[in-house]
Parts: C-alpha cells; structure tokens; sequence
C-alpha cells in the first residue's frame, strides 16, 4: 500500500531556533500535502497545505517545501516559541484518502 | 458552524464487552474517517465511510467495525474488547475529494479495564 515516511520522530530545538520535518511519499499520484498540529490533549488541527502545482508556501513563520520528483516535502518553522510544542503530522493524499506520517514531536527548549 | 463532534468524550468499558462510538460531521461533509490514536502516537487509519457505503478500511481485526448513517453521521462499534483497545478514537470529516483539509472531531478516550 502507499506510504509516507516521517523524520524525526522527535526534535528538540532552543527557542528561537528554526525546526524542519521532512516527509516523503510513494504514490506518485499524490497531489495534496498537509500537515497538521496536534497540541497536548487536543484534536489535530491543519497549520499548513501544499498543492502539487507549487514548490512553496509560506504563512508566517511556517512554510513547507515540495519536492515532487524526489517525492518529499518539508515543513520549516522559524523563529520557534513556546506555543509551537506538539506533535505535526505530514499526510499525502491517495486513492481519496490521506495517508498519514508517524508524527514528530517537537519540543521547544527554554 | 459546528465543527464535527464525538461522543462520547469518556468511555470505560470491561474486557469482552463492545463499545459503541458516535461521531457527526460538518454539515456537507460526506465523507467520515475513523483513527485510532495510542499513547499520543500516531495516527492508525481505521475505517472510511462516504455517501453511506464503507470504502476503505485499515489493518484492523473484523471486531473493529462501524456504518455511516443518511445524514452521514457515523458510529464506530468495537466488539469483544481488548486491553490494547485502550486508545483515543478520533474521527474526521471531509468532503469526498481528498484535496481538501479534513476535520477532526476532540475524540472519544476509551478505557478497557
């Protein structure tokens, strides 16, 4: 079946550093990329998509990168607060469905 | 709008027993996914409903099944419950394309003791 393979399972990072998670897939079909955030004890929430038509987007302090012959994207947070503690999972669309990465949990040092 | 909701948020239930699990999405959504959440970990694909019918469904023994009902809200049935059943169940909405953000419901935490 098709996969999405999620690095790190866990990131540690000084605030005020940047942070990246990478994601590759293996359905060459696939055309959405979201990624979402899942706070301690709540549901998850989406921060960020890409489409296939473009390489990036920003919004913020977060942007995600797509690399569709290598089949990879990334998600960049900079400038790291407090608030950005959580677990992120990366998806990639399938068959109508998102198949989900095993997430990263990213714990920003004071 | 409400967003999509579960219920219900706690459920304790005794080894053998089922669990039944109700989840009603956004109003236009046809589509219903169930995840089963251990431990804070990752997110292990249940089963998928759309316009009533099951699509999909995960590497799940045949216990874990559900349905989805006209107005497309959805319940989630585990039978003969084990204790590594103990997990958050969540389950998220979207409309049938998978291009677009799927909503996730706060999830119902079951307890099989």
């Amino acid at each position: 079946g098709e996969n999405v393979e999620q690095h790190p399972s866990t990131l540690s990072v000084q605030e005020g550093d940047s942070a990246v998670i990478k994601c590759t897939y293996s359905d060459s079909a696939s055309n959405y990329f979201p990624w979402y955030k899942q706070e301690l004890g709540k549901r998850p929430q989406l921060i960020i998509d890409i489409r296939s038509n473009v390489g990036e987007k920003k919004d913020q302090r977060i942007a995600v990168t797509l690399n569709k012959t290598a089949k990879h994207f990334s998600l960049h947070i900079t400038e790291t607060q407090p608030e950005d503690s959580a677990v992120y999972f990366c998806a990639a669309d399938s068959n109508y469905q998102l198949i989900w990465g095993a997430g990263t949990k990213l714990i920003i040092k004071p | 709008e409400a967003g999509v909701t579960q219920s219900p948020t706690h459920l304790i239930k005794t080894r053998g027993q089922q669990a039944t699990l109700r989840c009603s999405p956004i109003s236009g959504h046809t589509s219903v996914y169930w995840y089963q959440q251990a431990l804070g970990l990752g997110l292990q694909f249940l089963l998928w409903y759309d316009e009533g019918e099951e699509r999909n469904r995960g590497n799940f023994p045949p216990r874990f099944s559900g349905r989805q009902f006209p107005n497309y809200s959805s319940e989630l049935n585990v039978n003969a419950l084990e204790l590594e059943d103990s997990a958050l169940y969540l389950c998220a909405s979207s409309f049938v394309q998978s291009n677009t953000e799927a909503f996730f419901g706060q999830g119902t935490r079951l307890t099989v003791v």
